[in-house]
């Protein structure tokens, strides 16, 4: 079973332009979630997707910052215009069912992460 | 502000030693989990912890959630080079995950 995939791998883009990540969660997977690890902190949650809903997007930083999981598979993650305070490593989780919050012990899989930099 | 501290921050070791990695909070958690990162890549789980006072062994690696369901740790037996890595610990609450800072543990030959 193919794991959770990110595209792409590494992008560096000037301040001012525009990037789209991609995550392509495990198939069959209802939930799924952004996370960001910026320079020297802490991975931080960004969204959470409930099939094609948004669940949760209260860790998204700005109005800068645009996810979207048309259908309910994969989901894209765009950033415009960029910032300098952008860059970091964008990672993508996905985890089966959605239990309404039942359930306590949902492990999340994730991607290998898209390494951005805004120059 | 940080909602999971985690030490140390970084750990460097010999070989046959054991070590531990704390996690502590302030919050509740419904669950607690701990991750493994190599670089490159995203994190991987290494185990689930979701009742208070609970002990979990995976071969040499030991977990602990605390009573509270606030705290964690983290014990290897007789490290390994293999063990080297950054562990993460993640407290879960509404679906979303709370990362730690991370601990590089470097394990020398």
């Amino acid at each position: 079973e193919a794991g959770v995939t990110q595209f792409p791998s590494h992008s560096v883009i000037e301040k001012g332009q525009t990037v789209t990540l991609r995550c392509d969660p495990i198939s069959g997977h209802d939930n799924l979630y952004w996370y960001r690890r910026v320079m020297g902190k802490e991975i931080k949650f960004l969204l959470h997707f409930v099939k094609e809903s948004k669940q949760d997007e209260s860790g998204m930083p700005n109005n800068r910052f645009l996810a979207e999981r048309t259908g309910g598979t994969y989901s894209t993650l765009k950033v415009q215009p960029a910032e300098l305070e952008d860059s970091g490593v964008y990672f993508c989780a996905s985890s089966q069912d959605w239990l309404g919050g039942r359930s306590r012990t949902d492990t999340q899989y994730f991607g290998p992460g898209t390494r951005l930099t805004v120059l | 502000t940080q909602l999971l501290e985690q030490s140390p921050q970084f750990l460097s070791i010999q070989e046959g030693e054991n070590l531990t990695v704390y996690c502590n909070s302030s919050s509740v958690f419904s669950s607690l989990q701990w991750y493994r990162q190599e670089p490159g890549e995203g994190p991987v789980l290494l185990v689930t912890v979701v009742t208070g006072g609970e002990v979990k062994k995976l071969k040499r690696l030991t977990f602990q959630f605390g009573d509270a369901r606030k705290d964690s740790s983290l014990h290897i037996t007789a490290a390994q080079p293999g063990d080297t890595g950054l562990y993460l610990c993640a407290g879960a609450r509404d679906y979303k995950l709370s990362f730690g800072a991370g601990t590089t543990v470097t394990v020398r030959a």
